[in-house]
């Protein structure tokens, strides 16, 4: 069984669409997050939540709205879509909110033309 | 917040060669620094971490050192194989400020492409 997955593993749109991107985690862990990979490959956090309330919210533009319905699952949207946005998300969860290590899902690659 | 550069951005060694890759942090309360490795098209996973209350890990080829008081950690990776050759990402955490206000994360350094050449 995969410990974080996330679904689609692609997601190619155009720009101005609004798309969704799912994840859920059966390890148990009370912290989720939302890493954005950029073409440089560096890793940036753009939400998180424990116990399903929000605890980081990184300047990130507001057309991005995580939602987390429960402890196991933590939901992207996002609106308007623009050509900057193209990267891959990876959805994360760890047992606590800063000093555990982070399971990693297999990530959704976003392409907006 | 916290901030973490990581050097070299690459590095290239011959198989059984031995490499090191150094991140320096600046917050000085991070207490937690894992190490993260990700190959091509896959995501990133955890090889090693330690804490702050130790000054060296290690396990079999992979060890990392911590010296807190320079607000460095350095990856060191012994015998090395062709399998190696990925993307590694240091990392240390921020404590959480009080409850309502910045909650403690981990900062990422900016990555490390290792090729190991056969």
């Amino acid at each position: 069984d995969t410990a974080v997955s996330q679904t689609p593993k692609y997601l190619v749109t155009q720009m101005g669409n609004d798309k969704s991107i799912k994840c859920e985690q059966n390890l148990g862990h009370d912290t989720m997050y939302w890493y954005k990979q950029d073409s440089k490959k560096f890793l940036k956090i753009m939400f998180s939540y424990n116990n399903k309330e929000l605890i980081i919210n990184e300047t990130v533009p507001n057309r991005f709205s995580p939602k987390s319905p429960d402890k196991a699952h933590l939901n992207l949207h996002i609106n308007s879509l623009e050509l900057g946005d193209s990267a891959v998300y990876f959805c994360a969860s760890s047992r606590g909110a800063f000093n555990s290590p982070l399971h990693f899902g297999n990530g959704t690659r976003l392409t907006v033309t | 917040g916290e901030n973490v550069e990581q050097h070299p951005s690459t590095l290239s060694v011959q198989e059984g060669d031995s490499a090191v890759i150094k991140c320096t942090y600046s917050d000085s309360a991070s207490n937690y620094f894992p190490w993260y490795k990700q190959e091509l098209g896959k995501r990133p996973q955890l090889i090693i971490d330690i804490r702050s209350n130790v000054g060296e890990k290690k396990d079999q080829r992979i060890a990392v050192t911590l010296n807190k008081t320079a607000k460095h950690f350095s990856l060191h990776i012994t015998e090395t194989q062709p399998e190696d050759s990925a993307v590694y990402f240091c990392a240390a955490n921020s404590k959480p400020g009080p409850k309502g206000t910045s909650y403690g994360k981990l900062t990422f350094g900016q990555g490390t492409i290792l090729t190991v050449h056969p």
